[in-house]
């Protein structure tokens, strides 16, 4: 069976300040997403990394995959408070669903 | 253009009813998803739907839960004689194709049984 672990489950930091949420999977994956959560709304796509040394960046996030590892990772750089959301890796395998972390909550406080 | 749509946004019912929950995917999408998001159990799979192909429903948590598809379109969620654990928000999601295609969420419908 498939699992997806994230690491940390929650996650407050300063404006400003860089961290990085981690995404650990269990076997071998053909696609690794990120999606972002706000409070009450639904899931937002933020990227979708395919093979091995795949990096996305959009902004202050970038989002890599080490499919060796079997790790994703996604950095905040200079965080500010619109990142505040709900972070979910999420890995898809041949059967086409997806397997979703348990999300990290991530809080910027000014 | 328009995204994927659930109605409805919120139901709540009482213990022993049945509910039915709709998805309208995005126009073009063939291969349509509903997954459950509840505090206990996080994201999980329910069914997914590939045109007209037999829908995958190994995620389906008992025989309570069914779900059709009807014209490649408008998918129902159905859950019969609801129980307390089935609250929880159910999302719809709708992507081009199940060969690795982005899957994009509708905005849930959030279920809570009394």
């Amino acid at each position: 069976e498939l699992k997806v672990e994230q690491n940390p489950l929650f996650l407050s930091m300063q404006e400003g300040k860089n961290y990085t949420i981690y995404c650990n999977y269990s076997t071998t994956s053909d696609r690794l997403y990120w999606y972002r959560q706000d409070p009450g709304k639904s899931l937002e796509s933020l990227f979708v990394l395919l093979s091995n040394g795949a990096v996305k960046q959009e902004g202050r996030l970038m989002a890599s995959l080490d499919t060796k590892a079997r790790l994703s990772t996604l950095h905040i750089t200079a965080a500010v408070h619109d990142l505040s959301a709900t972070y979910f890796c999420a890995v898809q395998t041949s059967g086409s669903r997806l397997t979703f972390g348990e999300g990290t909550q991530l809080t910027v406080n000014p | 253009g328009a995204g994927v749509s659930q109605s409805p946004s919120n139901k709540v019912t009482e213990k022993g009813k049945d509910v039915e929950l709709r998805c309208d995917p995005i126009s073009g999408h063939t291969a349509l998803y509903w997954y459950r998001q509840s505090l206990g159990q996080g994201l999980e799979f329910l069914i997914y739907f590939q045109g007209n192909s037999a829908p995958d429903k190994s995620g389906l948590p008992s025989d309570r839960f069914s779900a059709e598809r009807t014209g490649g379109s408008v998918s129902t969620l159905t859950i019969q004689r609801t129980q307390q654990e089935d609250s929880a928000v159910y999302l719809c999601a709708s992507s081009l194709a199940t060969l690795m295609e982005t899957q994009y969420f509708g905005p849930g419908t959030r279920l809570l049984v009394l």
